[in-house]
């Protein structure tokens, strides 16, 4: 079963442009990650937060983690064409590598 | 390293047939998981073994499905008998220890199965 809902499912933006990409989560957490999937690929793994972080950078990446909210979120900074891709959010909540993946959000970057 | 191995990379078989997906993970990896994605349902986790033993197999649907996973370097998915509702696109991933949390998966390309 689904533990993250993204939002929105769709987003189109102009190269250039940020591209903000939330995450909800029901139950308690001890990690969040945020993945890539280009289509027909599988998915690949861009960033970790740990429920005791509230921010992560990596490049052009900053996710954020409100675990009071029970959400998170993924910018991308000056997006390029090439970052189009749905983007995930994965929860883990036990002392397991269970993770529970959302629907994701459909990112274009028009050129 | 040449990340994790699927095979077939596409199936296309007729309803009640046999199909099995194959999986290779990254060898030293010790966690091994099988994802179904489809538009309708997302990407669901399977069934997911570590030091080749099944550590949850909630996910998978029912059973016509099953997995095993014989050795560390290999994992098979099977579907008998299969029906068009199957029809999806099954990830194999691999983590490196396992049972502990928070660590990254690393993802095959995914084998497209249509069945027909």
């Amino acid at each position: 079963s689904q533990q993250g809902e993204e939002d929105p499912q769709a987003l189109s933006i102009q190269e250039g442009e940020n591209a903000t990409m939330n995450c909800s989560y029901k139950t308690s957490i001890n990690n969040l990650q945020w993945y890539r999937q280009n289509s027909g690929r599988g998915l690949v793994h861009l960033i970790l937060i740990r429920s005791n972080e509230r921010e992560k950078h990596s490049g052009r990446l900053r996710v954020t983690l409100d675990t009071s909210k029970k959400s998170s979120s993924l910018l991308i900074t000056a997006s390029r064409a090439a970052d189009t891709a749905s983007y995930f959010c994965a929860t883990d909540a036990g002392n397991n590598n269970d993770m529970r993946f959302g629907a994701g959000t459909r990112l274009t970057v028009k050129p | 390293d040449a990340g994790v191995i699927q095979s077939p990379r596409h199936e296309v078989t007729e309803m009640g047939q046999e199909v099995t997906l194959r999986c290779k993970p990254i060898s030293g990896h010790n966690s091994l998981f099988w994802y179904r994605q489809t538009m309708m349902r997302g990407l669901e986790l399977l069934i997911y073994f570590n030091n080749n033993v099944p550590i949850d197999d909630s996910g998978m649907p029912e059973d016509r499905f099953s997995a095993k996973m014989p050795n560390a370097s290999f994992s098979t998915l099977k579907i008998q008998p299969s029906e068009p509702r199957d029809s999806a696109v099954y990830f194999c991933a691999s983590s490196p220890s396992g049972l502990a949390g928070g660590e990254t998966q690393y993802f095959g390309p995914g084998t497209r199965l249509l069945v027909l």
